[in-house]
């Protein structure tokens, strides 16, 4: 079981805004990072540290922590935003890290 | 550009052991920490651990203390990753995924980028 916890699957209309939320005690102490992954490829980072976007990741993608949750937010939501999405961060035990379970993301 | 290359796909027998290699290039490979991550079919991601920039220091995942060896040449900038006593739920893409870290407001968070292109290991008698 993970230590971090997403819902296994969501969904949102073409344009419209989603968000994505990842709960944890830990998240109480350290910030998440937010992985893509669409199948058949390796995950890729989109969100880092509070609000980071790497270079090349739309700014329809942002980031926000509040108490023992990190969420994912994608405003205007895009057809090739559909991907699974996972939290990262420590784990509970502060000497490991650990996944979410991942978030099926459908865009209608 | 920083890329991660990692070894071709495995079949091993149950029992068995695997090493899967990840070569660094593109930046200060001593200077960063690598994490090993695997996803099993049709499962999320799973962190498998660590191996530190020196390459003196590990951390694993309990579940595979024991199975799991994290190793790293230097000279040539690959990361290595053997499990051992492999059987049928250890067949998996494995990861490897450079770690970064930084604090902001007093608050640490830590990311891997880049990934490996992953390796897929397949256990199967």
């Amino acid at each position: 079981s993970s230590e971090l916890t997403q819902d296994p699957a969501v969904s949102v209309a073409l344009g419209q805004t989603v968000r994505i939320t990842c709960q944890g005690d830990s998240l109480r102490s350290y910030y998440a990072s937010w992985y893509q992954q669409k199948p058949g490829q390796a995950p890729i980072l989109v969100i880092y540290v509070k609000n980071n976007r790497p270079s090349g990741i739309p700014d329809r993608f942002s980031g926000s922590n509040s108490g023992n949750t990190a969420s994912l937010t994608i405003i205007g939501a895009q057809a090739e935003d559909e991907a699974d999405y996972y939290c990262f961060s420590r784990d509970s035990s502060d000497t490991h890290w650990a996944f979410g379970g991942g978030t099926k993301l459908t865009v209608l | 550009q920083v890329q991660l290359v990692q070894s071709g796909a495995e079949v091993k027998r149950p029992g068995a052991s695997v090493k899967v290699s990840c070569k660094a290039s593109g930046y200060t490979f001593t200077r960063y920490y690598m994490h090993w991550v695997r996803q099993a079919p049709g499962q999320g991601l799973e962190w498998m651990g660590l191996i530190n920039p020196s390459g003196n220091y590990t951390m694993y995942a309990q579940k595979l203390q024991g199975r799991v060896t994290m190793t790293r040449d230097t000279s040539t900038s690959t990361d290595y990753m053997e499990l051992s006593s492999l059987g049928s739920e250890d067949t998996a893409v494995y990861y490897c995924a450079r770690d970064n870290s930084n604090t902001v407001a007093g608050i640490m968070g830590w990311w891997l980028d880049p990934w490996g292109q992953g390796t897929l290991v397949t256990v199967a008698s």
